[in-house]
């Protein structure tokens, strides 16, 4: 059970827009923390998609969104294009654990 | 090139201890703060360990007492000793750069090393 919640899983025809809800409370992301996104392609290591809610590093397409409200945030991806399809997670800090917490990561599924 | 490069990985028994190193290259390690996060093949992220830039250590209940995270500054290395392990530690181990302090993301990462625990 993660202390962030995320569906399973989201799916969208190329060119289409998706969007991946991450539910925390009042210890995370309610209480002020950022939340960061992370794209996880098969076979490799989570890469940097979006931190402090809505900034995007370097090299990360425009296509890619952040957006936070309350004890909730929000990955929006528009213009799906195939080689999106991978595993989100979101990341915020938790002041009851005193650590970092991970949503349980959703499968975004091209169609 | 800004790197993390996982190695110590392998088959443990149950009860027993493995450390595992990370070598970073294009940054300094004891600049930033660094952090363990593992991976349940198929399943999410967990984060399991920390270490700031004073030296100061982190630790999820589920690992602490168990895992030891450390540094070497001379080597620009990052260790997690882990000992009394259990099949549920069975994950993939990744170290991670925290990308500016205070941020909490996780800007670099490695690729990973995969430890097993099984008799």
């Amino acid at each position: 059970q993660s202390v962030l919640t995320q569906p399973p899983s989201v799916s969208g025809a190329p060119g289409q827009r998706v969007t991946i809800s991450c539910t925390g409370s009042s210890s995370n992301i309610g209480a002020g923390y950022d939340v960061h996104w992370y794209q996880q392609l098969p076979g490799t290591a989570p890469k940097l998609l979006i931190y402090g809610n809505t900034n995007r590093p370097s090299g990360v397409p425009d296509r890619f969104s952040g957006s936070k409200s309350g004890t909730s945030a929000s990955l929006a991806i528009t213009g799906l294009q195939a080689e999106d399809e991978a595993d989100y997670y979101c990341q915020s800090y938790d002041s009851s654990l005193s650590g970092r917490v991970f949503g349980g990561g959703t499968k975004l599924t091209v169609l | 090139e800004v790197q993390l490069v996982e190695s110590g990985g392998g088959l443990v028994q149950p009860g027993g201890s493995l450390r595992l190193s990370c070598a970073a290259s294009g940054f300094t390690v004891s600049s930033y703060e660094m952090h363990w996060v593992r991976q349940v093949t198929g399943k999410g992220l967990e984060w399991v360990s920390a270490i700031g830039t004073a030296g100061d250590t982190f630790y999820p209940g589920s690992v602490k007492g168990r895992f030891t995270i450390s540094r070497e500054n001379a080597r620009n290395s990052l260790y997690l000793q882990m000992s009394s392990l259990r099949a549920e530690d069975t994950a993939v181990y990744y170290c991670a750069r925290e990308a500016a302090p205070g941020t909490s993301a996780f800007d670099i990462w490695g690729q990973g090393t995969m430890v097993t625990v099984s008799s």
